[in-house]
């Protein structure tokens, strides 16, 4: 029973460049959030995804941020023309259901921008 | 946004003695959830608590709701080196899904 997979689990960009990062769900799971964590901080939510709909973006920067949850595949955070302050251990989360319960996180991406 | 508080924010403490973080919201809280994130590693879900006084064990550590459900606490009795880590409290936020709000978490550091 594999739970929530993040990949890659670290990743090296230069600033410009764009960052995807990946998350697949624990199987049954069709509720994902994704969380970034600056070094030393807590973490801070960024968006709530169910297959196929953004239901809660409000953490997400406005611009250069985006996710995506298809019918198909992993859910993917994507950030565009990274700068130094994105670098961060972004960490997404499956939940079964909407209704409070425990999420599970992934192993989580270390970005690393240059 | 609606910050939760925990204190302290670092605690280095001797292999065996006992350890309390506090977390403080400005609010009431429909329940909250306690999170321990070993240095390194991903947030693992320890507990939620529901009701006003709540009093939850797990082996070494005992979690508790306040009665006003406004503040929680974990104590760890005998720390080992395998507690070190970050403990993060977690509120639900608006909109009754599973967004949640973390607090600053404690970072605890357990010298053998």
């Amino acid at each position: 029973n594999a739970g929530v997979m993040q990949n890659p689990r670290h990743l090296v960009r230069r600033r410009g460049q764009e960052a995807r990062l990946r998350c697949s769900p624990m199987k049954g799971h069709s509720h994902v959030y994704w969380y970034r964590q600056l070094p030393e901080e807590g973490l801070k939510f960024m968006v709530y995804l169910q297959k196929e709909n953004i239901i809660d973006e409000s953490g997400m920067p406005k611009e250069r941020f985006s996710a995506e949850f298809p019918k198909e595949g992993p859910s993917i955070l994507r950030i565009q023309q990274v700068v130094r302050g994105d670098s961060a251990a972004y960490f997404c989360a499956s939940s079964p259901s909407a209704v409070l319960d425990t999420q599970y996180f992934g192993p989580g991406t270390r970005l690393t921008v240059l | 946004g609606q910050q939760v508080m925990q204190i302290p924010q670092y605690q280095h403490v001797q292999e065996g003695e006992d350890f309390t973080t506090y977390c403080n919201s400005s609010t009431t809280l429909s329940n909250i959830q306690w999170y321990k994130q070993r240095p390194g590693g991903h947030p693992v879900f320890l507990i939620q608590l529901v009701k006003s006084g709540e009093v939850k064990k797990q082996k070494r550590l005992t979690f508790q709701f306040g009665e006003a459900k406004k503040n929680s606490s974990l104590h760890i009795t005998a720390t080992q080196t395998t507690d070190v880590g970050t403990y993060f409290c977690a509120k639900p936020t608006s909109g009754g899904y599973q967004k949640v709000t973390f607090g600053t978490g404690t970072k605890l550091q357990v010298i053998p």
